[in-house]
């Protein structure tokens, strides 16, 4: 069936620091990959949104690609900042199931000064 | 621009107590519109959505139900809270039902505590 795997639960990190999310996804047909942003009681912001594989979507330094032979996609930022502290959740739009959305089970993200 | 808006935004209701949750769309006709529920610290659960006015499908139903009784709003209700309905739910809409560009936009949400 359709799913998104979101292992990582919690990412500590310093400010400056590389980040890496990794999601895993399953699928029949092209998924549209996304990632969302949620900051502490606000509803989750669409961050990045990738419909091609290899293809990179960027935005506010942060970039998104997805690897259709393996089914994963990530997350990576060069250089984070306090900022950046909140919740990332993955998502896909399952085509063959009237274009639902499934999310990830979300990574907390905290980044120290 | 389209904005979404949610009421109210925190509630704090006994056990047994009926609840109305409210969302409301401008600037965008015919939305399709969901509501998600997040438990603390937990994942995005997708409880319903509707592509028109008077028709909502079910998702995972959790003793809520949602109707949709005009275009631009979305209501989730229950005659019974349960102390499991306690979290943040929140409602979306998206910009072509179905279709190529079906992102999720998300309002503010809602804050229920059930006491």
């Amino acid at each position: 069936g359709d799913s998104v795997i979101q292992m990582q639960g919690q990412v500590t990190l310093s400010e400056n620091d590389f980040l890496f999310i990794n999601c895993t996804y399953s699928t029949t047909g092209y998924p549209t990959l996304f990632w969302y942003v949620q900051y502490s009681g606000e509803g989750p912001q669409l961050l990045l949104q990738v419909t091609t594989a290899n293809n990179k979507g960027s935005s506010r330094g942060f970039e998104a690609t997805y690897d259709k032979g393996t089914t994963s996609f990530h997350l990576q930022k060069t250089s984070v900042q306090e900022i950046d502290s909140a919740v990332y959740y993955c998502a896909m739009r399952a085509r063959n199931n009237n274009n639902r959305i499934f999310f990830g089970d979300g990574t907390q993200l905290v980044v120290k000064p | 621009a389209q904005t979404i808006h949610q009421w109210p935004v925190a509630e704090i209701k006994a056990v047994g107590s009926p609840l109305s949750l409210g969302c409301t769309i401008k600037g965008k006709s015919s939305p399709n519109l969901y509501w998600y529920w997040q438990a603390t610290g937990g994942t995005l659960q997708q409880l319903f959505y509707s592509i028109t006015v008077g028709q909502v499908e079910s998702v995972v139903q959790l003793n809520l139900s949602a109707s949709r009784p005009k275009d631009d709003q979305f209501i989730l209700s229950t005659e019974k809270l349960l102390l499991s309905h306690s979290g943040f739910y929140l409602c979306a809409w998206s910009l072509w039902p179905g279709g190529s560009q079906n992102t999720l936009y998300f309002g503010a949400g809602t804050r229920l505590s059930v006491l």
